[in-house]
């Protein structure tokens, strides 16, 4: 069975201390893993596809890593607005390739 | 441009009563999911539509879930007789293909009282 698991469950941060948040992941065969960001009451919105180990990609002071087991998101010198819960998904290779299984997420928290 | 609309985006209902939920996705999308966030977990798959038809609907609970597509783009989730166990944000998405990244609607949040 395909499973997630991300770490830490919650993290408080100061403003301008950076972090890494972790997902680790069993699956099959990986097609791609997704980050998402979701704010209160919102929708998850789409961060990043990552598809093979040692691909990195960046969006403003977020930056993405993927290895063969799990998937770092870094925050450099994150700020109040970055707080909100990061879920991690993958999608698998073969016959559900449609179907992203997700984590249950970091709640993130940033003090001013 | 437009993103995956859903409404309504509450929903209050009582245990037995049905409910339908709707989804418009972005335009051109040809792949649509519906999936089900309860509280503190991360969302989970339901059901998969490629143009009109239901291509896995593997994650449905039991059979009082039906979803329907019946022109390819709007969705409808339906929900029968239903129960406090159903109470959840119900999350649509869709995607280019199902190569692409899925975009995902703002949720209706469901409760049974």
């Amino acid at each position: 069975e395909d499973q997630v698991t991300q770490s830490p469950e919650a993290l408080r941060l100061q403003e301008g201390e950076s972090s890494s948040l972790n997902c680790s992941y069993t699956v099959s065969g990986l097609r791609g893993l997704f980050w998402y960001r979701q704010d209160p009451g919102k929708g998850p919105e789409f961060l990043f596809t990552l598809y093979s180990a040692g691909e990195e990609k960046e969006k403003e002071r977020l930056k993405a890593t993927l290895t063969k087991k799990e998937s770092f998101l870094h925050i450099t010198a994150p700020k109040p607005e970055d707080s909100a819960t990061y879920l991690c998904a993958v999608q698998v290779s073969g016959g559900s390739n449609y179907k992203l299984t997700f984590g249950k997420g970091t709640l993130l928290t940033v003090n001013p | 441009g437009a993103g995956v609309s859903q409404t309504p985006s509450n929903k209050v209902t009582e245990k037995g009563k049905y409910v339908e939920l709707r989804c418009d996705p972005i335009s051109g999308h040809t792949a649509l999911y519906w999936y089900r966030q309860s509280l503190g977990q991360g969302p989970e798959f339901l059901i998969y539509f490629q143009g009109t038809g239901a291509a896995d609907d593997s994650g449905l609970p039991n059979d009082r879930f039906f979803a329907v597509r019946p022109e390819g783009s709007v969705s409808t989730l339906k929900i029968q007789r239903t129960e406090r166990g159903d109470s959840a944000v119900y999350l649509c998405a869709s995607s280019l293909s199902v190569l692409e990244g899925q975009f995902f609607g703002p949720g209706t949040r469901l409760t049974v009282l």
